[in-house]
């Protein structure tokens, strides 16, 4: 698989469950950053999570990083119909210029 | 919330033309960026621009690509010789080192 790859591709839940989105990647990195894009719009930034960092929490998200396994998961706890959206990870290896690679992204679909 | 903002948010131009992509990224940002999505597709990393200089570039940005920071604020994409394959997404996004990147809305550019 190429560098950030997200799984599942799909995932519908019924909202107020949890939603739980990996990914893995191939070469050391970094940082690692979640995204979300709603169809046909521009991504917005949810998290960023360092190399040296196991787990970090902003609001509803819990994101964690396993770089023994290269590998990262994002939480979304309770979740709503307007969590429906695509969700991206990103890394940033150590490079000049910060270049990400996104992976090809969950598309989540909370049912209400 | 100072976000990036990038115009036009449509394009449409014939094969071989010229375009200008347009972003205004935040105002203390110092890092730049082009990606750009093709329909269906992941997010893929054009060029990253520091201190007035590109900093990394992929194998999309070729000769027929080229950035430019013409003021204080604009930063510009520009295509010499739009091709069929150019058609896609282009998100500009901007950062403080290698912190979190923040992308603009897009602008779709359609080349017939």
């Amino acid at each position: 698989s190429q560098q950030g790859e997200e799984d599942p591709q799909a995932l519908s839940i019924q909202e107020g469950e949890n939603a739980t989105m990996n990914c893995s990647y191939k070469t050391s990195i970094n940082n690692l950053q979640w995204y979300r894009q709603n169809s046909g719009r521009g991504l917005v930034h949810l998290i960023l999570i360092r190399s040296n960092e196991r787990e970090k929490h902003s609001g509803r998200l819990r994101v964690t990083l396993d770089t023994s396994k290269k590998s990262s998961s994002l939480l979304i706890t309770a979740s709503r119909a307007a969590d429906t959206a695509s969700y991206f990870c990103a890394t940033a290896t150590n490079n000049a210029g910060n270049m990400l690679t996104f992976g090809g992204g969950t598309r989540l679909m909370v049912k209400p | 919330e100072p976000e990036v903002t990038q115009t036009p948010s449509h394009q449409v131009t014939q094969m071989g033309q010229e375009v200008i992509l347009r972003c205004v990224p935040i105002s203390n940002h110092l890092y730049f960026y082009w990606y750009r999505q093709i329909l269906g597709q992941k997010v893929e990393f054009l060029v990253s621009f520091y201190n007035n200089e590109i900093s990394e570039k992929s194998e999309i940005f070729d000769d027929q690509f080229s950035v430019e920071r013409p003021d204080g604020s604009n930063f510009t994409l520009k295509i010499r010789s739009t091709k069929l394959e150019d058609s896609a997404m282009y998100f500009c996004a901007s950062s403080v080192r290698s912190h979190e990147q923040f992308f603009g809305p897009g602008t779709r550019l359609t080349v017939l």
